[in-house]
């Protein structure tokens, strides 16, 4: 019963090399969050979809862009990696109305040789 | 702006103890916050979820209270076992906005 799903589970990449993270949900959730995790801190939001409005945090560099071209998918791809943006990405989804309880995947940690 | 901290950052408990983590926040007018457990290398999984109007929620050996006028929650774990060993992180929620998490408690249960 997966309910938020990650592909891959884990990527390695080159250093400038483009890659995309892959996010799905069962849930038909209308809100989709793309985090960034490194390690032993707390997950740091990139940016939102509200269904297909795009909200990005002002501080999430450029290099990251995000795709949402249905309300079961969401893409996050990183446009040049480098060192630095090696980390675990999380995908995260909630209802618009309810609780707004947020469900995570299991997230994909990225790798940058 | 919200800020939100968690105490201790890390606890080394033998098997067995009833044990608490404590979670702060500055802003008191939440939506909601909601506690999670990661396993090293993981996603995060939802625990429980207090919603403004609400003093507790208690699911098993878990027993989440939120003082809202206090900017503070707790997760009470009693008995606890060696698969308690995890990460634990709160998150608070504002209507409208995003969730803002606290660094997490590190917890190690000790058979």
């Amino acid at each position: 019963d997966a309910m938020v799903i990650q592909n891959p589970r884990y990527q390695v990449t080159q250093f400038g090399k483009p890659v995309t993270l892959s996010c799905s949900q069962t849930l038909n959730h209308n809100v989709m969050y793309w985090y960034q995790q490194k390690s032993s801190q707390a997950p740091k939001l990139l940016f939102h979809y509200y269904d297909k409005d795009f909200n990005n945090e002002a501080d999430t560099p450029d290099n990251f862009q995000s795709r949402r071209p249905n309300t079961s998918f969401c893409f996050l791809d990183i446009r040049s990696p480098g060192l630095g943006d090696a980390a675990m990405y999380l995908c995260a989804t909630r209802s618009g109305q309810g609780t707004y309880e947020q469900y995570f995947g299991p997230g994909t940690r990225l790798t940058v040789t | 702006k919200q800020e939100v901290t968690q105490i201790p950052a890390a606890l080394s408990v033998p098997e067995g103890e009833n044990l608490v983590l404590n979670c702060s926040f500055t802003d008191s007018a939440i939506y909601n916050l909601q506690w999670f457990r990661q396993d090293p290398g993981k996603g995060l999984t939802s625990l429980l979820l207090i919603q403004s109007s609400q003093r507790e929620q208690t699911s098993g050996r878990l027993n989440a209270s939120l003082d809202k006028s206090s900017g503070r929650s707790t997760l009470y774990i009693a008995a606890s076992q060696p698969g308690d060993s995890a990460t634990y992180l709160c998150a608070v929620h504002h209507y409208g906005q995003n969730f803002v998490f606290g660094p997490g408690t590190r917890l190690s249960v000790l058979p």
